[in-house]
């Protein structure tokens, strides 16, 4: 499987500014993802980043909060915009495999907002 | 859309016991079941999948159990040791898609 790297891997920032997380895979894939992972909590899909065109957000996520950029089939980033004390979470990149279904998981972005 | 429950949201064993965490799912036409752990500060990593053309498959000391009618399946874990404690999820894919659904995972707690 592809290996997976996210830089940062863990951030503290202040209430109002953004964070930009990156996602790089050492080979070309199709599809990538970005998920948020609160505190005990399972995992939610935020958008499925789309290669050359915008990405596909879910239900309660949107492009101002958590612009996405994929400028090639080995490379995303993650935007959280004006941060608050509710955006801390883990944050973290995964690629989906071609056959459907299984998701392979970066090591995550762990944010603490103040 | 698929909506996934998994059970129980804790379990704590003796180092030795078997574990068993059960998911349902709700959309028939999911056919794709990963389960994935969790370890404390890791990410989340697969260790076991099944599809629906299959009952029952194994790994060493894990296995996986799908009933299609019921909507169900299981992961079972024998022989547990202190290694195995982690968060364990389950979810559920439809044909076609790349998207799995999670289960809210399940806190496996082995005491030596």
């Amino acid at each position: 499987s592809a290996v997976i790297s996210q830089k940062p891997s863990r951030d503290i920032c202040q209430r109002g500014t953004s964070l930009t997380i990156q996602c790089q895979v050492d080979s070309q894939v199709t599809m990538m993802f970005w998920y948020r992972q609160q505190p005990g909590q399972s995992l939610t899909l935020i958008a499925t980043a789309n290669q050359g065109s915008e990405a596909t957000y879910e239900s309660g996520f949107v492009i101002d909060k958590f612009p996405i950029s994929r400028p090639n089939l080995t490379f995303s980033t993650l935007t959280v915009s004006n941060m608050s004390p509710e955006d801390s979470s883990i944050y973290l990149c995964s690629v989906g495999a071609d056959t459907g279904g299984t998701q392979y998981f970066g090591p995550g972005t762990r944010l603490l907002v103040l | 859309g698929e909506n996934v429950e998994q059970h129980p949201s804790t379990l704590s064993v003796q180092e030795g016991d078997s574990a068993v965490i059960k998911c349902t799912y709700s959309d028939s036409a999911s056919n794709y079941f990963p389960w994935y752990k969790q370890e404390l500060g890791k990410r989340p990593q697969l260790i076991i999948d099944i599809r629906s053309n299959v009952g029952e498959k194994k790994d060493q000391r894990i296995a996986v159990t799908l009933n299609k009618t019921a909507k169900h399946f299981s992961l079972h874990i024998t022989e547990t040791q202190p290694e195995d404690s982690a968060v364990y999820f389950c979810a559920a894919c439809r044909g076609g898609s790349y998207i799995p659904t999670f289960g809210r995972g399940t806190s496996l707690i082995v005491h030596p």
